[in-house]
Order: C-alpha cells, then structure tokens, then sequence
C-alpha cells in the first residue's frame, strides 16, 4: 500500500521560531510538493522538488524554504514562523509523467501564536 | 494561481441522490482529475481524464470533460453519508510539467 507520512498531525509553534515539517513518501516517486490549504482559498503550492537537491518554487514561496537530501524525504522549513502562517500543510508526491495521480500525505495543521 | 474553480461551492442531499459537482478552468489542459478530501484529512485520488476523452466512469462516479467549454463535472450517483466530503478538481498542463493547480472545493454533505 502506497503511503505519504507527515511527521506532525497537529503542531503548535511560537512567532519567530524555526518549524520543520517533514514528509516521507515510500513509493520512489521523483516529484515531491508542499501545498497549504486555507478555507476558501483551496490548495496553493509552496514548492516542489523533481528530483534529490532540485527545488521550484511554486505559487506562495516567501517565507519557506525547503529541502530534499534524500528522495524519499522532503522537508519544509519556517525559518521565522509567523501567524499568518498558520495553516494546513500538505505534502504529495507522483512518479515521472504527465498523467500521474498525486499522493498526498494526511497533513499537518499548524497553529503559529 | 488558481485554475479550477468548482461550483457549487456547497451542496447538500439525500441519501439516495445523485449529486453533480462542476469546474471551470481558463487555459489548456492535458489532463484533469478529481480528488476527495475527508475533513482534516489529505486528499484521495478519485478520476483522472485526459484532454482527447469526453467521458470517464468508475464506480459510481461519471465524469465529463468538455474542452471547448473549458469545464467538467463529476457525476457521484446513489450518494451514501460515507460521500459526505470536500471534492477538489485539478488540471495538469503536461508538457513535461508534473503540477497539478486545484481549485477551492466543494463541499458535499449526504444526508443520511
């Protein structure tokens, strides 16, 4: 059975901090991307990774970065969390190609304070 | 940037019903799926069609993809409570790009 894992499911962090979401696919899919979900605005993507070390940044990339060392792992960094980052965090993957589903992982909701 | 953009936004039904979910889209595709998200979840693949068909069934879902009109619609027949989620469409531009770009969602409660 494919699987996405997300580290946190729900995770609290101050203003200012340093957050890490990590997110591990077992498929051995190149593609790997961090969307946000926000009521009423849908999913936007942040950033995507084709391939261990490659990164594109998609829609809303100010104030994230990420990192790919591996190809099964993909990480999305805060490196100052603020409150309107406060949201729901997703992560998916998808093999080459372009009729491909993607993945997703089951999310992870952060609250900034 | 957003590219689907499903209506209704919210649509509630009896059990037993049909319930018809549409999505409109503003430049060319080669390919749109549909996903279900289940409250606080990650999203489930449920139907990919591509550009060049018009029509596609699985289950009890039917979806339809009309390209001069730049839209499509799923099709969830004989609903069930267990339907009761958010249904999000997304295109891919293909092209050698593996992005999809979704829409807001529409929420579909199935009454028991």
């Amino acid at each position: 059975d494919v699987k996405v894992t997300q580290s946190s499911r729900y995770l609290v962090k101050r203003t200012g901090e340093k957050v890490f979401l990590e997110c591990v696919q077992d498929m051995d899919h190149e593609n790997m991307f961090w969307y946000r979900q926000d009521p009423g605005l849908g999913l936007r993507l942040i950033y995507f990774s084709y391939d261990v070390k490659m990164k594109e940044k998609g829609d809303i990339p100010e104030g994230y970065s990420v990192s790919r060392e591996k190809k099964e792992r993909f990480s999305l960094i805060l490196e100052s969390a603020s409150t309107n980052q406060t949201s729901m965090y997703l992560c998916a993957s998808t093999s080459g190609g372009a009729y491909n589903e993607q993945f997703f992982g089951p999310g992870t909701r952060l609250t900034v304070l | 940037s957003q590219q689907g953009e499903e209506d209704p936004q919210a649509l509630s039904i009896q059990e037993g019903e049909n319930a018809t979910m549409n999505c409109s889209y503003k430049t060319s595709i080669n390919n749109l799926q549909w996903y279900r998200q289940n409250s606080g979840r990650g999203l489930v693949h449920l139907i990919l069609i591509r550009s060049n068909e018009r029509e596609k069934h699985s289950g009890r879902l039917r979806v339809t993809l009309d390209t001069s009109k730049k839209s499509s619609s799923l099709l969830i027949t004989a609903s069930r409570a267990a339907d009761t989620a958010s249904y999000f469409c997304a295109t891919g531009s293909g092209a050698g790009s593996y992005q999809l770009t979704f829409g807001k969602g529409t929420k579909l409660s199935v009454i028991p």
